[in-house]
């Protein structure tokens, strides 16, 4: 069976501090992978998405980058935290046609930066 | 830009009690996606609907597709405090470019 994992789960960083998370899937080959943020009461937004090793696609314009150097494993970076940075991202991957197909998301990251 | 909203925004109710949230959009989607999630979780799927009228049963859950593919409805019998959650629709619209979320509906069931 398939499972994603992310970490760290939660996370305090400074502002102006670099920034790494990662997402890792398995039992999966070359799924289309996902980074959203949550607010709350503001929904899901979706930051970035992937449909295969070093392609990334952006959906936001940000201080936040995203890359996939394996098949199975996305990373969000940013190399400065903005305080407007903090909120739960949530990778997220699916088998299918990019945004048609059904998504399964990993536990999330909680982000405060102070 | 394509919107589904979701209603009621938060729901209170007691254990046993029956209840229904909404997801509406004025544009079609080529299928919707139910989650639910706990607090400090990610989203876990619940249903994927993909044709119009479609009715699927998950135990105390019911899911209906509208006929025109534009809202889906989620209907909880005797609900329980373990249905506690944020519920959040999500449909990916005809061109293919992207998965529409709402905000989702915060239900709380006490016993």
């Amino acid at each position: 069976s398939q499972t994603i994992h992310q970490w760290p789960a939660t996370l305090v960083q400074p502002v102006g501090s670099p920034l790494s998370l990662e997402c890792t899937v398995e039992g999966t080959s070359n799924p289309n992978l996902y980074w959203y943020r949550q607010a709350a009461g503001r929904g899901l937004q979706l930051l970035f998405y992937s449909v295969g090793i070093g392609q990334i696609s952006s959906e936001v314009p940000q201080n936040l980058s995203a890359s996939r150097p394996q098949d199975r494993q996305f990373i969000l970076s940013s190399k400065k935290l903005l305080l407007s940075d903090s909120g739960f991202y949530l990778c997220a991957w699916g088998a299918g046609a990019p945004h048609q197909e059904t998504q399964y998301f990993g536990p999330g990251t909680r982000l405060l930066v102070l | 830009t394509q919107l589904l909203e979701q209603s009621p925004q938060f729901l209170s109710i007691q254990e046993g009690e029956n209840l229904t949230v909404y997801c509406n959009s004025s544009s079609v989607f080529s299928s919707l996606q139910w989650y639910r999630q706990e607090p400090g979780e990610g989203p876990v799927l619940l249903v994927t609907v993909v044709t119009g009228g479609e009715v699927k049963k998950l135990k105390r859950l019911t899911f209906q597709f509208g006929d025109a593919r534009k809202d889906s409805s989620l209907h909880i019998t005797a609900a329980q405090p373990g249905d506690t959650g944020l519920y959040l629709c999500a449909g990916a619209n005809q061109a293919g470019t992207a998965l529409i979320f709402g905000k989702g509906t915060t239900l709380s069931v006490s016993s």
